[in-house]
């Protein structure tokens, strides 16, 4: 059974600072990996996918990398800015045709002014 | 927002009531989901349907139906609530990119059971 983890589960950071959130899953045979952002009571945003034939993808501050054989993704924010603060989710596509996802409980960060 | 809407938003219920909470889309999507979140949790699948008629099961499945009679919307049942059931549900839909599929997510139903 796949399983998503995400190191840490909250992170506080000052305005500025560059930072990276981490995302493990036990079965690399994944089709694909989708971060997403989750502000409080809202729902989700999908921020980058990743294919499993990708290395990286980028977007604007986002850097999100794979390395499927390890069973890991980064995602690098830089420049930090308070209103970066939300959850962040890890998910991954364990089946490709239905895309179900599984998802890591996510790392909540805080970026303070 | 790949034009998702849910409704409602936000429902109180009574243990051993039928609910039903609709998913609906306005941009012909073939594949559509239904999860839960929860504190200690995260996002787990309920359901997820492949077309009109066609559904299938996830992970945390039992307690729930759901029905797809029309492209738009995907209903999800709770034939008989109960406490366990109170939670936030998120309908998806995926929409091609490409070669892959990336899933867009609903605004959310909190729904709590007394």
């Amino acid at each position: 059974k796949q399983e998503v983890t995400q190191i840490p589960a909250a992170l506080s950071v000052p305005e500025g600072e560059n930072l990276v959130l981490n995302c493990s899953f036990t079965d690399s045979a994944i089709y694909n990996l989708q971060w997403f952002r989750q502000d409080p009571g809202k729902g989700l945003t999908s921020l980058l996918l990743i294919q499993s034939s990708q290395r990286e993808q980028t977007s604007g501050r986002l850097n999100a990398s794979l390395d499927k054989s390890s069973g890991r993704s980064t995602l690098y924010i830089a420049a930090s800015q308070p209103g970066d603060s939300a959850t962040y989710l890890c998910a991954v596509t364990t089946q490709g045709g239905s895309e179900k996802l599984v998802f890591g409980k996510g790392t909540k960060l805080t970026v303070n002014p | 927002d790949a034009g998702i809407t849910q409704s409602p938003r936000h429902k109180v219920t009574e243990t051993g009531t039928p609910v039903t909470l609709r998913c609906h889309q306005t941009e012909n999507h073939r594949y559509m989901y239904w999860y839960r979140q929860d504190p200690g949790h995260g996002l787990r699948l309920i359901h997820y349907s492949y077309g009109v008629k066609d559904t299938d099961k996830g992970e945390v499945s039992d307690g729930y139906s759901v029905s797809r009679s029309k492209t738009e919307d995907f209903l999800l049942t709770l034939e008989s609530a109960t406490s366990s059931q109170t939670s936030v549900y998120f309908c998806a839909i995926s929409e091609h990119r490409g070669v892959v599929r990336e899933q867009y997510f609903g605004p959310g139903t909190r729904l709590t059971v007394t």
